[in-house]
């Protein structure tokens, strides 16, 4: 059979702990950067977003950060908590009005 | 407000064969995209409508791959001939205009054997 996330990045917190997961992007001209969590068998769910010009934002235990300088973007999950395991997605939003998905990264919770 | 309904959930055929998939975006949306998610990697957007008309197209394998959204409401999406390397999820997605109001369906998993 076939399973989700075979070749993705893993990152495996206990339980509690704060989590970060890391993303490199390569189109400066990107109006947002993006996160998303997708669980299995079902789609990308939207979590956060930054805009091109901000450095730093905070919403409900996550917090995005951007460095344009190295072309890094971060999330960070603080308290991971079991129902937060599922695939993470960077992505970035563009003026075409379309989004395109980076690079994965599975999150496991050790309890 | 209801989500993106696709269907069916799962498909299987062998190669060569021909598939269609159903979408229904939310209400009023007037974007809609067609993804693309081979197991292990992100969303890889196929082709994007604006009411009825394609606005982007450009990743979409026109040999064997069509899509179309007449009414500007559902749309679907076929292969024709399924290769081996199509299975995949395919995510359809809509829009109200602006991305935070990007909503993914749950997708359809092909397997081609």
């Amino acid at each position: 059979g076939e399973n989700v996330g075979l070749h993705l990045p893993t990152l495996s917190v206990q339980e509690g702990d704060n989590s970060i997961i890391n993303c490199a992007y390569s189109n400066s001209a990107s109006d947002y950067f993006i996160w998303y969590k997708q669980e299995s068998g079902k789609g990308p769910q939207f979590i956060i977003d930054i805009r091109s010009n901000m450095d730093k934002r905070q919403g409900q235990r996550v917090t995005v950060l951007l460095n344009k300088t190295v072309k890094h973007l971060s999330l960070q999950i603080a308290a991971t908590q079991p129902g937060d395991s599922a695939v993470y997605f960077c992505a970035e939003y563009s003026s075409a009005s379309k989004i395109i998905f980076g690079s994965g990264t599975r999150l496991s919770i050790r309890p | 407000e209801a989500g993106v309904a696709q269907s069916p959930r799962y498909k299987i055929i062998e190669k060569r064969q021909s598939v269609a998939f159903w979408c229904n975006p939310i209400s009023g949306h007037a974007t809609l995209y067609w993804y693309q998610q081979i197991l292990g990697q992100g969303p890889k957007l196929l082709i994007q409508f604006q009411n009825n008309g394609v606005v982007d197209d450009s990743q979409l394998p026109k040999d064997r791959f069509s899509a179309e959204r007449l009414k500007g409401v559902d749309s679907t999406l076929k292969i024709q001939p399924a290769k081996l390397e199509d299975s995949a999820v395919y995510l359809c997605a809509s829009s109200s205009g602006a991305y935070i109001g990007y909503t993914f369906g749950s997708g359809t998993r092909l397997t081609v054997v």
